[in-house]
Protein backbone atom coordinates (compact mmCIF):
# COMPACT_ATOMS: atom_id res chain seq x y z
CA UNK A 1 0.00 0.00 0.00
CA UNK A 2 1.14 3.28 -0.93
CA UNK A 3 2.10 5.68 2.06
CA UNK A 4 4.04 8.91 3.35
CA UNK A 5 5.62 8.90 6.65
CA UNK A 6 7.01 12.87 7.97
CA UNK A 7 8.57 11.19 11.24
CA UNK A 8 9.11 14.55 12.97
CA UNK A 9 5.58 16.53 13.91
CA UNK A 10 7.34 19.55 14.55
CA UNK A 11 10.45 21.22 13.97
CA UNK A 12 11.84 24.15 15.59
CA UNK A 13 14.67 26.48 14.01
CA UNK A 14 16.19 29.56 14.82
CA UNK A 15 16.06 32.44 11.86
CA UNK A 16 18.75 32.31 9.48
CA UNK A 17 20.06 28.45 10.25
CA UNK A 18 19.28 26.15 7.56
CA UNK A 19 16.07 23.61 7.91
CA UNK A 20 15.06 20.31 6.98
CA UNK A 21 11.58 18.96 6.87
CA UNK A 22 11.56 15.01 6.46
CA UNK A 23 9.76 12.61 4.30
CA UNK A 24 9.86 9.31 3.28
CA UNK A 25 7.37 7.15 0.71
CA UNK A 26 6.47 3.61 0.28
CA UNK A 27 4.81 3.39 -3.62
CA UNK A 28 5.60 0.43 -5.89
CA UNK A 29 7.06 2.04 -8.59
CA UNK A 30 8.68 5.39 -9.08
CA UNK A 31 6.61 8.35 -7.56
CA UNK A 32 5.53 11.77 -8.37
CA UNK A 33 6.20 13.71 -5.20
CA UNK A 34 5.02 16.99 -4.00
CA UNK A 35 5.78 19.30 -0.89
CA UNK A 36 2.65 21.59 0.20
CA UNK A 37 2.61 24.07 2.88
CA UNK A 38 -0.69 25.61 4.41
CA UNK A 39 -0.71 28.93 6.67
CA UNK A 40 -2.95 29.18 9.10
CA UNK A 41 -6.99 29.50 8.24
CA UNK A 42 -5.19 28.32 4.56
CA UNK A 43 -5.57 26.42 1.94
CA UNK A 44 -2.43 24.15 0.86
CA UNK A 45 -0.20 26.27 -1.31
CA UNK A 46 2.30 24.44 -3.72
CA UNK A 47 5.54 24.15 -3.24
CA UNK A 48 7.67 22.28 -4.92
CA UNK A 49 7.64 18.82 -7.13
CA UNK A 50 9.44 15.78 -8.20
CA UNK A 51 8.78 14.44 -11.44
CA UNK A 52 12.16 13.51 -13.16
CA UNK A 53 15.66 14.15 -14.10
CA UNK A 54 17.79 15.91 -11.77
CA UNK A 55 17.33 14.54 -8.10
CA UNK A 56 17.79 17.72 -6.57
CA UNK A 57 14.62 20.21 -7.07
CA UNK A 58 14.15 23.78 -6.19
CA UNK A 59 10.99 25.54 -5.70
CA UNK A 60 9.25 28.92 -4.56
CA UNK A 61 10.37 30.93 -1.50
CA UNK A 62 13.95 29.48 -1.60
CA UNK A 63 13.03 25.39 -0.67
CA UNK A 64 14.72 22.95 -2.75
CA UNK A 65 14.03 19.08 -1.98
CA UNK A 66 16.33 16.01 -2.31
CA UNK A 67 14.88 13.11 -4.20
CA UNK A 68 17.20 9.81 -3.00
CA UNK A 69 15.32 6.78 -4.53
CA UNK A 70 17.20 3.64 -2.44
CA UNK A 71 16.28 6.04 0.68
CA UNK A 72 12.80 6.56 -0.31
CA UNK A 73 13.00 10.10 0.74
CA UNK A 74 12.15 13.64 -0.28
CA UNK A 75 13.58 15.74 2.26
CA UNK A 76 12.80 19.60 2.29
CA UNK A 77 15.14 22.40 2.69
CA UNK A 78 16.02 25.50 3.21
CA UNK A 79 19.61 27.35 3.40
CA UNK A 80 18.65 30.36 5.89
CA UNK A 81 15.21 30.03 7.33
CA UNK A 82 13.03 32.91 8.13
CA UNK A 83 10.12 33.44 10.05
CA UNK A 84 7.80 33.63 7.78
CA UNK A 85 8.61 30.58 6.77
CA UNK A 86 6.45 29.21 9.69
CA UNK A 87 3.52 27.04 8.52
CA UNK A 88 2.19 23.69 8.08
CA UNK A 89 4.30 21.53 5.73
CA UNK A 90 2.64 18.71 3.59
CA UNK A 91 4.66 15.81 1.78
CA UNK A 92 2.93 14.20 -0.64
CA UNK A 93 3.04 10.98 -3.39
CA UNK A 94 1.04 9.92 -6.48
CA UNK A 95 1.81 6.36 -7.91
CA UNK A 96 2.10 6.95 -11.72
CA UNK A 97 2.48 3.47 -12.44
CA UNK A 98 -1.54 2.81 -11.56
CA UNK A 99 -4.30 2.79 -13.97
CA UNK A 100 -7.74 3.67 -11.79
CA UNK A 101 -5.64 5.68 -8.89
CA UNK A 102 -3.84 7.92 -10.84
CA UNK A 103 -5.93 10.53 -9.58
CA UNK A 104 -5.10 9.48 -6.11
CA UNK A 105 -2.51 11.52 -3.70
CA UNK A 106 -1.27 9.98 -0.62
CA UNK A 107 0.00 12.92 1.79
CA UNK A 108 1.74 12.76 4.98
CA UNK A 109 0.35 13.49 8.43
CA UNK A 110 2.26 16.75 8.15
CA UNK A 111 5.17 18.83 10.01
CA UNK A 112 4.68 22.21 11.93
CA UNK A 113 7.78 24.47 11.51
CA UNK A 114 7.94 26.97 13.53
CA UNK A 115 11.36 29.44 13.29
CA UNK A 116 12.02 31.60 15.79
CA UNK A 117 13.95 35.06 16.04
CA UNK B 1 -8.37 33.79 -11.86
CA UNK B 2 -11.11 31.95 -9.44
CA UNK B 3 -9.19 29.05 -9.83
CA UNK B 4 -10.53 26.33 -7.59
CA UNK B 5 -13.81 27.85 -5.31
CA UNK B 6 -15.68 26.20 -2.39
CA UNK B 7 -18.57 27.47 -1.12
CA UNK B 8 -19.67 27.44 1.91
CA UNK B 9 -17.07 29.02 4.32
CA UNK B 10 -18.53 28.07 7.32
CA UNK B 11 -21.22 25.31 8.12
CA UNK B 12 -23.08 24.18 11.14
CA UNK B 13 -24.90 21.14 11.01
CA UNK B 14 -27.57 18.92 13.30
CA UNK B 15 -26.86 15.93 13.73
CA UNK B 16 -29.21 13.85 11.05
CA UNK B 17 -29.31 16.92 8.71
CA UNK B 18 -27.85 16.68 5.07
CA UNK B 19 -25.76 19.00 2.74
CA UNK B 20 -24.09 19.35 -0.05
CA UNK B 21 -20.60 21.22 -0.21
CA UNK B 22 -19.94 22.59 -3.77
CA UNK B 23 -16.54 23.13 -5.34
CA UNK B 24 -15.89 24.21 -8.83
CA UNK B 25 -12.77 24.87 -10.88
CA UNK B 26 -12.52 27.19 -14.14
CA UNK B 27 -9.13 25.56 -15.19
CA UNK B 28 -10.21 22.66 -17.00
CA UNK B 29 -9.16 20.18 -15.28
CA UNK B 30 -9.57 16.54 -15.11
CA UNK B 31 -8.81 15.20 -11.85
CA UNK B 32 -10.73 16.30 -8.80
CA UNK B 33 -10.45 15.39 -4.71
CA UNK B 34 -12.03 16.04 -1.54
CA UNK B 35 -10.30 15.71 1.46
CA UNK B 36 -10.77 16.59 5.03
CA UNK B 37 -8.12 17.65 7.21
CA UNK B 38 -8.07 16.69 10.96
CA UNK B 39 -5.89 17.92 13.83
CA UNK B 40 -2.92 15.29 13.72
CA UNK B 41 -4.54 13.31 10.84
CA UNK B 42 -2.81 15.08 7.65
CA UNK B 43 -5.13 15.43 4.79
CA UNK B 44 -7.56 12.18 4.50
CA UNK B 45 -8.89 11.63 0.88
CA UNK B 46 -12.61 10.89 1.08
CA UNK B 47 -13.41 10.61 -2.57
CA UNK B 48 -11.29 11.51 -5.79
CA UNK B 49 -12.25 11.60 -9.80
CA UNK B 50 -10.40 11.50 -13.28
CA UNK B 51 -13.09 13.41 -15.49
CA UNK B 52 -16.39 13.58 -15.94
CA UNK B 53 -18.84 10.53 -14.86
CA UNK B 54 -16.00 9.02 -13.35
CA UNK B 55 -15.67 8.52 -9.11
CA UNK B 56 -13.88 6.31 -6.97
CA UNK B 57 -13.64 6.24 -3.11
CA UNK B 58 -10.71 7.25 -1.13
CA UNK B 59 -9.99 6.51 2.52
CA UNK B 60 -12.32 7.62 4.49
CA UNK B 61 -15.78 7.77 1.98
CA UNK B 62 -18.21 6.54 4.61
CA UNK B 63 -20.87 8.86 4.96
CA UNK B 64 -20.21 10.68 1.62
CA UNK B 65 -21.39 10.35 -1.80
CA UNK B 66 -20.07 12.43 -4.80
CA UNK B 67 -21.06 12.88 -8.38
CA UNK B 68 -18.82 14.56 -11.48
CA UNK B 69 -21.61 15.62 -14.32
CA UNK B 70 -19.63 18.25 -15.81
CA UNK B 71 -15.40 18.76 -15.95
CA UNK B 72 -16.09 22.26 -13.87
CA UNK B 73 -17.69 20.85 -10.76
CA UNK B 74 -17.56 18.24 -7.77
CA UNK B 75 -20.20 18.45 -5.09
CA UNK B 76 -19.90 16.47 -2.17
CA UNK B 77 -22.92 15.09 -0.04
CA UNK B 78 -23.07 14.76 3.58
CA UNK B 79 -26.08 12.34 3.14
CA UNK B 80 -26.93 12.18 7.67
CA UNK B 81 -24.71 14.93 9.51
CA UNK B 82 -23.22 12.76 12.35
CA UNK B 83 -20.50 14.83 14.91
CA UNK B 84 -17.32 12.64 13.15
CA UNK B 85 -17.53 14.76 10.54
CA UNK B 86 -16.60 17.77 11.92
CA UNK B 87 -13.43 18.71 10.05
CA UNK B 88 -11.98 20.76 7.43
CA UNK B 89 -12.96 20.01 4.35
CA UNK B 90 -10.69 20.41 0.98
CA UNK B 91 -11.34 20.16 -2.67
CA UNK B 92 -8.49 20.39 -5.44
CA UNK B 93 -8.23 20.01 -8.41
CA UNK B 94 -5.27 18.84 -11.21
CA UNK B 95 -4.58 18.60 -14.88
CA UNK B 96 -2.72 15.79 -14.87
CA UNK B 97 -1.08 13.21 -12.11
CA UNK B 98 2.22 14.55 -12.75
CA UNK B 99 0.90 18.39 -12.57
CA UNK B 100 0.16 20.80 -9.49
CA UNK B 101 -2.95 19.50 -7.28
CA UNK B 102 -4.37 23.30 -7.04
CA UNK B 103 -6.94 23.44 -3.74
CA UNK B 104 -9.31 24.92 -2.88
CA UNK B 105 -9.74 27.52 0.37
CA UNK B 106 -11.57 25.22 2.50
CA UNK B 107 -15.13 24.57 3.70
CA UNK B 108 -15.14 24.56 7.92
CA UNK B 109 -18.11 22.12 8.93
CA UNK B 110 -19.06 21.61 12.37
CA UNK B 111 -21.94 19.00 13.75
CA UNK B 112 -23.59 19.18 16.61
Amino acid sequence: AQSVAQPEDQVNVAEGNPLTVKCTYSVSGNPYLFWYVQYPNRGLQFLLKYITGDNLVKGSYGFEAEFNKSQTSFHLKKPSALVSDSALYFCAVRDRNRGSTLGRLYFGRGTQLTVWP
Amino acid sequence: NAGVTQTPKFQVLKTGQSMTLQCAQDMNHEYMSWYRQDPGMGLRLIHYSVGAGITDQGEVPNGYNVSRSTTEDFPLRLLSAAPSQTSVYFCASSSAPKETQYFGPGTRLLVL
